[in-house]
């Protein structure tokens, strides 16, 4: 059964940074393409950065482009996303997402983790 | 970029009801959509994937349909476990990886 756990969120102040985690079981880690999406309580969901399977080639929505950065550990079957510069309107649930395709990206979000809760505040 | 529109905002039916819920694109998507669903406190669960294939363990009373701009995910015999927010997501042109606004289903 796949599993995807996030960590890492936190209350952090405006301009901060913070490095979110996602710990992946189940499957073989480095078949997928992976994502990060975002949702503000009680609004709908944004997609903000996908990494293909070897970390070679990442992509971004233009809100998160320059303060985020995704990245991937294929050995230690983990996923992660830097966020700095961060504002109040980055304050989400963040989950990540594992991609449908086998060794390329397809853009269909197949599993999902339940979320971390980033809140920025001062 | 494509802008998804789904409607309606919200959907009240009984259960055994026909729920069909829509999601226009701004642009051809050709048949690059999905449909997620939402329920409260859960994570969004891939349905439907290139307009009209179930994912895995998705019961058959979840269809999808549409082609072009023109999308519809019909859920044929509703049941009180389908209460949820449906979103759906476009793969034609990326990125970014837009979702539709979401449409809620509530069960009388």
């Amino acid at each position: 059964e796949v599993q995807l756990v996030e960590s890492g969120g936190v209350v952090v102040q405006p301009g901060g940074s913070l490095r979110l985690s996602c710990a992946a079981s189940g499957f073989t880690f480095d078949d997928n393409a992976m994502h990060w999406v975002r949702q503000v309580s009680g609004k709908g969901l944004e997609w903000l950065a996908a990494i293909s399977w070897d970390g070679g080639t990442t992509y971004y929505a233009d809100s998160v482009k320059g303060r985020f950065t995704i990245s991937r550990d294929n050995n230690d079957n983990s996923l992660a996303l830097q966020m700095n510069s961060l504002g109040p309107e980055d304050s989400a649930l963040y989950y990540c997402a594992k991609d449908k395709g086998y060794l390329v990206a397809t853009m269909i979000l197949e599993s999902w983790g339940q979320g971390t809760l980033v809140t920025v505040s001062s | 970029e494509v802008v998804l529109t789904q409607s309606p905002a919200t959907l009240s039916l009984s259960p055994g009801e026909r729920a069909t819920l829509s999601c226009r694109a701004s642009q051809n998507v050709k048949t690059y959509l999905a449909w997620y669903q939402q329920k409260p406190g859960q994570p969004p669960r891939l349905l439907i994937y290139d307009a009209s294939n179930r994912a895995t363990g998705i019961p058959p009373r979840f269809s999808g349909s549409g082609s072009g701009t023109d999308f519809t995910l019909t859920i044929s015999s509703l049941e009180p476990e389908d209460s949820a927010v449906y979103y759906c997501q476009q793969r034609s042109d990326w990125p970014p990886l837009p979702f539709g606004g979401g449409t809620k289903v509530e069960i009388k």
